[in-house]
């Protein structure tokens, strides 16, 4: 069975500094890799996805993730954090290929504060 | 376009009430999904339609019916529903196709149900 760790519940960072989100997960093939942003009160936003070649990828908004299969993880980046960045962070990983719609299993999120 | 509307934003309702929420895309998608959000917690996926046939229950109480007339709309029918299914639902689509493509989920902005 899949499943999404991200060890984070909360992390607070100044803004303009680094950011780094951690997210492992568990799969018996290659994952299907999801980072999504949810803003207080809204849905959620995908920011980048993971499916296959280049295991460092770019997303929207400035984030970056890089995915390294020794370690299982799927860790979310970003150089200058923005006040606007300050929300919940889901790591994601889909049901696979050629299967039918299915489930995609979510971590239990990472509440992000920026500090001005 | 990328956007799922999902209708009203906000609903309060009484336990004896019968309500609707509705979602509707315009992609193309043949893949929707209801979930359930509770405050700081992921998703958890109540239902997927594949070809507007019901593919996944997730052992949802029977308080909760869902119906996909056509491809493009999703409906969820409430009836005698509890305080605790008090959360915010979302929709989401995705392409539901043999390939990666299908994994990507596009979200609706929710909507806020507070069940009295």
């Amino acid at each position: 069975a899949q499943s999404v760790t991200q060890p984070d519940i909360h992390i607070t960072v100044s803004e303009g500094a680094s950011l780094e989100l951690r997210c492992n997960y568990s799969y018996g093939a290659t994952p299907y890799l999801f980072w999504y942003v949810q803003s207080p009160g809204q849905g959620l936003q995908l920011l980048l996805k993971y499916f296959s070649g280049d295991t460092l990828v770019q997303g929207i908004k400035g984030f970056e993730a890089e995915f390294k299969r020794s370690q299982s993880s799927f860790n979310l980046r970003k150089p200058s954090v923005h006040w606007s960045d300050a929300a919940e962070y889901f790591c994601a990983v889909g049901p696979g290929y050629n299967t039918n719609a299915g489930k995609s299993t979510f971590g239990d999120g990472t509440t992000l504060t920026v500090k001005p | 376009d990328t956007e799922v509307t999902q209708t009203p934003k906000h609903l309060v309702m009484g336990m004896t009430n019968k309500k609707s929420l509705k979602c509707e895309q315009h992609m193309g998608h043949r893949a929707m999904y209801w979930y359930k959000q509770k405050a700081k917690k992921p998703p958890e996926l109540m239902f997927v339609y594949s070809y507007e046939k019901l593919s996944i229950n997730e052992s949802v109480p029977s308080r909760f019916s869902p119906e996909c007339p056509n491809s493009s709309l999703l409906n969820l029918h409430l009836h005698a529903l509890q305080p605790e299914d008090s959360a915010l639902y979302l929709c989401a689509s995705s392409q539901d196709r043999g390939g990666a493509a299908q994994n990507i989920q596009y979200f609706g902005a929710g909507t806020r149900l507070s069940v009295l």
